[in-house]
């Protein structure tokens, strides 16, 4: 069975420029999940995804970030302008609806912001 | 506000011996709880996990301990191996919410 795949493994950028992520679930899970790892700190969830609707985006910063899941398969994560305080890892995940075991996790994205 | 806590950033512990790391929560909301492992350069993979209608889970080397009167979990380590060198984290989450609060991890260090 295929992981969750995203692209790219790296990122750096100027702050104030734009950027985006690309997560592929595994096939048939309905629950996506974006997640911002700062160092040091744990996963903090940014948006939740049911299919195509999003569940929860409650700490997702709305005014830069934006997420989509076309299709209720991939899915693609935003960040305009970006600011030296989005560095982290963003981590996408996916499971069947409330799988008991969480998120499957891709190995995340590492953005700099310089 | 934090509401998962790991208040031990890391852990060093002989091969052989038992590791525990240990885990606190806030929310009285919060029935379901998950260990992560993570390597470097790698996402978290599902370690154990526990209802909170028990008060203790076990697969292999690894059991879970829930206290919650102390809002407080443990993951217990027996025997500790070198390939168990990483980063945990614990999770919570209200199990109908699906939705999951991480700690800030512990890292463990397994000497040979």
């Amino acid at each position: 069975e295929a992981g969750v795949a995203q692209s790219p493994r790296y990122k750096i950028i100027e702050k104030r420029q734009s950027v985006a992520f690309w997560c592929n679930p595994i096939s048939g899970h309905a629950t996506l999940y974006w997640y911002q790892q700062i160092l040091g700190q744990g996963p903090k969830l940014l948006i939740q995804f049911q299919n195509n609707g999003v569940v929860d985006d409650s700490q997702l910063p709305k005014d830069r970030f934006s997420a989509e899941r076309l299709k209720g398969v991939d899915s693609t994560l935003k960040i305009q302008p970006a600011k030296l305080e989005d560095s982290a890892v963003y981590l996408c995940a996916s499971s069947f609806p409330g799988q008991g075991a969480g998120g499957f996790f891709g190995q995340g994205t590492r953005l700099t912001v310089v | 506000d934090q509401q998962v806590k790991q208040n031990s950033p890391s852990l060093s512990v002989q091969e052989g011996r038992i590791s525990i790391l240990n885990c606190d929560y806030t929310n009285s909301m919060f029935d379901y709880f998950l260990w992560y492992k993570k390597y470097p350069a790698e996402g978290p993979t599902f370690l154990i996990s526990i209802s909170s209608i028990k008060d203790k889970n076990e697969d292999g080397r690894f059991t879970v301990f829930l206290n919650k009167s102390a809002k407080h979990l443990s993951l217990h380590i027996v025997p500790s191996q070198p390939g168990d060198s990483a980063v945990y984290f614990c999770a919570a989450s209200a199990y109908n919410f699906n939705k999951f609060y991480f700690g800030s991890g512990t890292k463990l260090n397994v000497k040979p």
